[in-house]
């Protein structure tokens, strides 16, 4: 699977929006962009995936480079608990996901009071 | 959502014994799940592939004698670490593909944090 790259962490302050940046200009064209969090001590979660056109669900935005070489995580007002590792993941898909997915060093995302 | 749920949460045991970690899919059916392994301030580590009766295929650099993985039903996963020595001392999480309008997720339990001494 193609890579990703992200900066090893961000600092945000609650209430205002948070931009997750990640490149994977290696990207081909049956990758998916799949983004997860991990909180403290738990396993990863769900956020927010897509392949070419912007995404939103109640958790964030995903918004996708024209060139599909990049995309950025949007959360619209950050709040203490989306303090997490964020992960941004690039899957192959066969009729769906495979599940297998291997995971970077994502973007420890702090949120300041 | 889909929930996977993975016990015990935290588990301290003895040099040479077997720890059982059990992962289960409460509201759906699993055919495939995986086992991650997460050193301290690491990343996840994909470990293994569980498929629902028949035998798991395990990455590159993991000992499948060590970890047993046994997946008899489409709603529960095992891990077995076998003769456990400090060095298998991490946090464990597994993961399930969703069905139906959640197949393109995965779910992960909550992680199980096993202490060799």
């Amino acid at each position: 699977d193609a890579k990703t790259t992200q900066p090893n962490s961000m600092e945000s302050n609650e209430e205002e929006p948070v931009h997750l940046p990640c490149n994977h200009s290696t990207i081909s064209g049956t990758d998916y962009i799949h983004w997860y969090r991990q909180l403290p001590s738990q396993g990863p979660e769900y956020v927010i995936h897509g392949l070419t056109s912007n995404v939103n669900n109640r958790m964030a935005s995903l918004a996708i480079a024209e060139d599909r070489k990049s995309s950025t995580l949007i959360l619209h007002r950050a709040t203490l608990r989306d303090a997490a590792v964020y992960y941004c993941i690039l899957e192959k898909y066969y009729g769906g996901s495979q599940g297998n997915l291997i995971f970077g060093k994502g973007t420890k995302l702090s949120v300041k009071p | 959502g889909a929930v996977v749920s993975q016990h015990p949460s935290r588990v301290i045991c003895k040099s040479g014994t077997s720890v059982k970690i059990e992962c289960r899919s409460l509201d759906f059916q699993a055919t495939t799940m995986f086992w991650y392994r997460q050193f301290p301030k690491q990343s996840l580590m994909l470990m293994a592939t569980s498929n629902e009766g028949s035998k798991a295929t395990y990455e590159q650099g993991v000992e499948k004698d060590k970890f047993l993985i046994n997946h008899a039903s489409l709603t529960l996963s095992t891990l077995t670490v076998t003769s456990a020595h400090p060095e298998d001392s991490s946090f464990y999480i597994c993961s399930a593909k969703g069905q139906g309008a959640n197949n393109e997720k995965l779910f992960f339990g909550s992680g199980t944090q096993l202490s060799v001494l």
